[in-house]
């Protein structure tokens, strides 16, 4: 039972573009979410979270959408720059569990020069 | 600031072995977790420890079992390895409240 999806295992994108990662859900009792990226032979690092509360949460240049209604959340990457390159992972805890994290199965990033 | 650091990187067992990995968490975290990545999947939570007792686990047997100690280190063990347990496996430290910061992982092998 998997319910946190990221249906795109991959995404190359031209340097200065933007890029958009998507990742869905199937447990309606998460209510904060967050984005890690992991860069080969290193553990995931934590770029950005949003709580159910707001629709969009924006930090330089990562911006992360929740569509509630949808169960959708969505990072964009606005410059994409080719140190960007990694993989990406949506991840949520179920409710009121802390950092019980549940983790989709990751989208390998390629921003090219 | 000293990040969470993980020992040994890489290992190498035989089915039915039992190993320890160890984890060291960040300077004033007080939650240490571990989690398991197979290769080409994201990260599955196994347990999490909280003043050196554990307060959450995953879906894994009772074959994985943890401590942490007082110096929040922590040690992952897994008895009667199977082939199936050969992944990374990541120890993660935090505050209550605050995102996981991650250690780069140990691989385990088994053969």
């Amino acid at each position: 039972d998997q319910q946190v999806k990221q249906n795109s295992p991959s995404l190359s994108v031209q340097e200065g573009r933007i890029s958009i990662l998507n990742c869905d859900y199937t447990n309606s009792m998460f209510d904060y979410f967050l984005w890690y990226k992991k860069y080969p032979a290193e553990g995931p690092t934590f770029l950005i979270s949003i709580s159910s509360i707001k629709d969009k949460n924006e930090d330089g240049r990562f911006t992360v959408f929740l569509n509630k209604s949808a169960k959708h959340l969505s990072l964009h990457i606005v410059p994409s720059q080719p140190g960007d390159s990694a993989v990406y992972f949506c991840a949520a805890p179920p409710y009121n569990a802390g950092n019980m994290l549940t983790f989709g199965g990751g989208t390998r990033l390629m921003v090219k020069p | 600031e000293t990040g969470v650091t993980q020992s040994p990187t890489h290992l190498i067992k035989t089915r039915g072995q039992q190993v320890t990995l160890r984890c060291s968490s960040q300077s004033g975290h007080n939650t240490v977790s571990w989690y398991q990545q197979a290769l080409g999947q994201g990260p599955q939570f196994i347990f999490q420890y909280y003043r050196e007792e554990e307060n959450g686990r995953g879906n894994f047997p009772p074959r994985f079992s943890g401590l942490q100690f007082p110096n929040y280190s922590s040690e992952l063990n897994v008895n009667a390895l199977e082939l199936d347990d050969s992944a990374l496996y990541l120890c993660a430290s935090s505050q209550i409240g605050s995102p996981l910061h991650f250690g780069n992982g140990t691989r385990l092998t088994v053969t």
